[in-house]
């Protein structure tokens, strides 16, 4: 089993949709997670950090779930800028390797 | 500041050629990281360098060699060029220890025929 996986999408929605992605991790001992953003042929950007409270930033809302090992992002209010690849990340310790999952792809339509 | 920088942007070899790829990064950081893209297989680990004289074994680390050069420079080499080899490479960095983020160079595109 991968250590990190996601549901590849596409995800099709319409502008001022509200869409949900979850991310799931093997690894229960896992302490740090992540949401990165990545655009058609560029490289990947952090987009949030996962706290264990939750965090929102703007339109942007990361949730972790322990007992079920996933972490969730929730987009409102979508815009066609939002169109993109979502990556979730999910680290053992701050010396893990890196591990991506395989991403979810948005398309947010007119 | 460049932040994270990687050469060549674009290659093209025939099978059973070898080529090193460049990273290098101003930000002082301890973990440099080597990652291959392909369709429908997100970003998987081939190499990483926790810091200045080591480095381990990612996800897909066979065909591949790395080298730390010194603290801000981590090259992928291949010895042998194979067709599964095709892929969009990324180079990322960390600073090592507490929350991290993966900083990425902009990739190299590399076409094996």
């Amino acid at each position: 089993r991968k250590e990190v996986e996601q549901d590849p999408g596409p995800f099709n929605v319409p502008e001022g949709a509200t869409v949900a992605f979850n991310c799931t991790y093997s690894n229960s001992a896992s302490q740090s997670f992540f949401w990165y953003r990545q655009d058609c042929r560029k490289e990947p950007k952090l987009l949030m950090s996962v706290y264990s409270s939750g965090n929102e930033d703007g339109r942007f809302t990361a949730q972790l779930n322990r007992a079920s090992q996933y972490i969730s992002l929730l987009i409102r209010d979508s815009k066609l800028s939002d169109s993109a690849t979502y990556l979730c990340v999910a680290l053992k310790t701050s010396y893990d390797k890196v591990i991506f999952g395989p991403g979810t792809s948005l398309s947010v339509i007119p | 500041n460049a932040g994270v920088t990687q050469t060549p942007k674009f290659q093209v070899l025939k099978t059973g050629q070898s080529m090193t790829l460049q990273c290098a990064q101003d930000m002082n950081h301890n973990s440099m990281y080597w990652y291959r893209q392909d369709p429908g297989m997100g970003l998987r680990l081939i190499y990483y360098s926790a810091s200045e004289g080591t480095t381990d074994k990612g996800e897909v680390p066979n065909g591949y060699n790395v080298s730390r050069l010194n603290k801000r420079e981590f090259s992928l080499r291949l010895e042998s060029a194979a067709p599964s080899q095709t892929s969009v490479y990324f180079c990322a960095t960390n600073r090592g220890g507490g929350q991290e983020t993966q900083y990425f160079g902009p990739g190299t595109r590399l076409l094996v025929l």
